[in-house]
């Protein structure tokens, strides 16, 4: 079975242009996430998709970032304009929702991640 | 704001247990402690994760405290492959009943021959 796959695994970009990342989750997935590591920080969470509905995006930096999961499938996270501070690793992960002794789990497994600078 | 506290860096000899500790004394009674390592250049890999109780599987065990405030993920016979950076994370309940990640920054393990 295929894992979360991540396109492109590199992008350099000048500042002000814009950038679409993909991330094609674990089929039969519903639940897709997207986090991100800037330079010296932790990963951190961005957004949470079920099926094609955002649950919870309390984690996006602001409004120069949207992400679309149109069809419940794929997804895109776009930066538009792209800044400096934007520059990191993008990671996508995707679970699917389980229930163990009556607690749900979600075990998400993760891409291997977009690299993008910007500069 | 990360809910957990590890050592950066930790060596272990090959063929050795080991041990790699995490705090997390603000976790809440429903959220779940999860272990994954990041090999270089790939995603967050999945160990293992738990509530109260210690858990097992084929790569790891994970004992947590009883009061569940701090917990060890415990690598048997480490091998060479097994350096990486291991992260402990509290999953936490979100919006709309979802559940996020909360990374902290991590423990380097370095395996040594």
């Amino acid at each position: 079975e295929a894992g979360v796959t991540q396109f492109p695994s590199h992008s350099v970009i000048e500042k002000g242009q814009t950038v679409t990342l993909r991330c094609d989750p674990i089929s039969g997935h519903d639940n897709l996430y997207w986090y991100r590591r800037v330079m010296g920080k932790e990963i951190k969470f961005l957004l949470h998709f079920v099926k094609e509905s955002k649950q919870d995006e309390s984690g996006m930096p602001n409004n120069r970032f949207l992400a679309e999961r149109t069809g419940g499938t794929y997804s895109t996270l776009k930066v538009q304009p792209a800044e400096l501070e934007d520059s990191g690793v993008y990671f996508c992960a995707s679970s699917q929702d389980g229930f163990l002794w009556g607690t749900r789990t979600d075990t998400q497994y993760f891409g291997p991640g977009t690299r993008l600078t910007v500069l | 704001d990360a809910k957990t506290t590890q050592p950066p860096s930790m060596d272990c000899a090959e063929g050795r247990a080991a041990n790699l500790p995490c705090n997390h004394s603000t976790i809440s009674g429903n959220e779940y402690v999860y272990w994954y390592r990041q090999i270089h250049s790939q995603g967050p890999q999945y160990i293992i994760h738990g509530l109260k109780n210690n858990e097992t599987n084929e790569m790891a065990s994970l004992i947590i405290t009883e009061d569940r405030k701090s917990s060890t993920l415990i690598l048997p016979h480490a091998t060479l492959r097994d350096t990486a950076v291991y992260y402990c994370i509290v999953r936490v309940g979100g919006t709309s009943g979802t559940y996020k990640y909360i990374f902290g920054t991590g423990t380097r393990l370095k395996v040594l021959a």
